[in-house]
């Protein structure tokens, strides 16, 4: 079974800061995904990727299989951001399932 | 709009009655699964379904039941539900084995058993 690792599981920086968050997992995976929670509890799907790097606004995920390693960037942080970020490996095996391991989160606070 | 639609959002019961859990996804997903969150666990799978009358159990399949006889729906049933069911459970659908595409998650559901 895989294991999901996240660090830091909580960080605190202020507005305009660059973050990083990373994820490192300990078995081969199909795929990464990285997950935001807001407060009030709605998972909203940020990226999905299984090799390279992904940009969308000023969220970068990278992924590097070789070492199990996955980061996601935020550039120019802003309050909005705060939320939890999760990581989670996406295996499919022999049958065609799609489990997903879940990292336990990183919670973000950005103060003004 | 192309969403996962779970109901209801909060939801008190009292432990053995029977509750049912919905899930709706208006995307024809082939893949349904459900998850719950708990504090210091995070998210944990409790059934997926690769198909109308495919399910299977996930991580943590214990006092859950599932049933896919429509494409669009998947819900979770609690024959009788205990206090350690007591959490907050999300609903997710994508499209079948292209894992090149992301997960759509429901608001969620905040169930309280006492």
């Amino acid at each position: 079974k895989n294991e999901v690792e996240q660090s830091p599981q909580n960080l605190t920086a202020q507005e305009g800061e660059f973050i990083t968050i990373n994820c490192s997992y300990s078995v081969g995976i199909s795929a990464l995904h990285w997950l935001q929670q807001h407060p009030g509890g709605g998972i909203v799907s940020l990226f999905m990727l299984s090799s390279g790097k992904k940009k969308h606004g000023r969220l970068i995920a990278t992924i590097n299989i070789q070492e199990k390693h996955s980061s996601l960037h935020i550039t120019a942080s802003h309050p909005r951001d705060s939320a939890v970020y999760i990581c989670a490996a996406s295996m499919v095996s022999g049958g065609g399932a799609d489990g997903l391991t879940f990292g336990k989160g990183t919670h973000l606070i950005i103060q003004p | 709009e192309a969403q996962v639609t779970q109901n209801p959002r909060y939801l008190i019961t009292v432990t053995g009655k029977k509750l049912t859990v919905t899930c709706s996804q208006n995307m024809n997903h082939e893949y349904m699964s459900w998850y719950r969150q708990d504090p210091g666990l995070g998210l944990r799978q409790i059934y997926y379904s690769m198909n109308v009358e495919v399910t299977d159990k996930g991580d943590v399949p214990e006092g859950y039941k599932v049933s896919r006889k429509e494409k669009r729906n998947f819900p979770l049933i609690l024959e009788s539900p205990s206090p350690n069911q007591t959490s907050l459970y999300f609903c997710a659908s994508k499209k079948r084995l292209w894992f090149y595409y992301g997960y759509t998650f429901g608001s969620g559901t905040r169930l309280t058993v006492v």
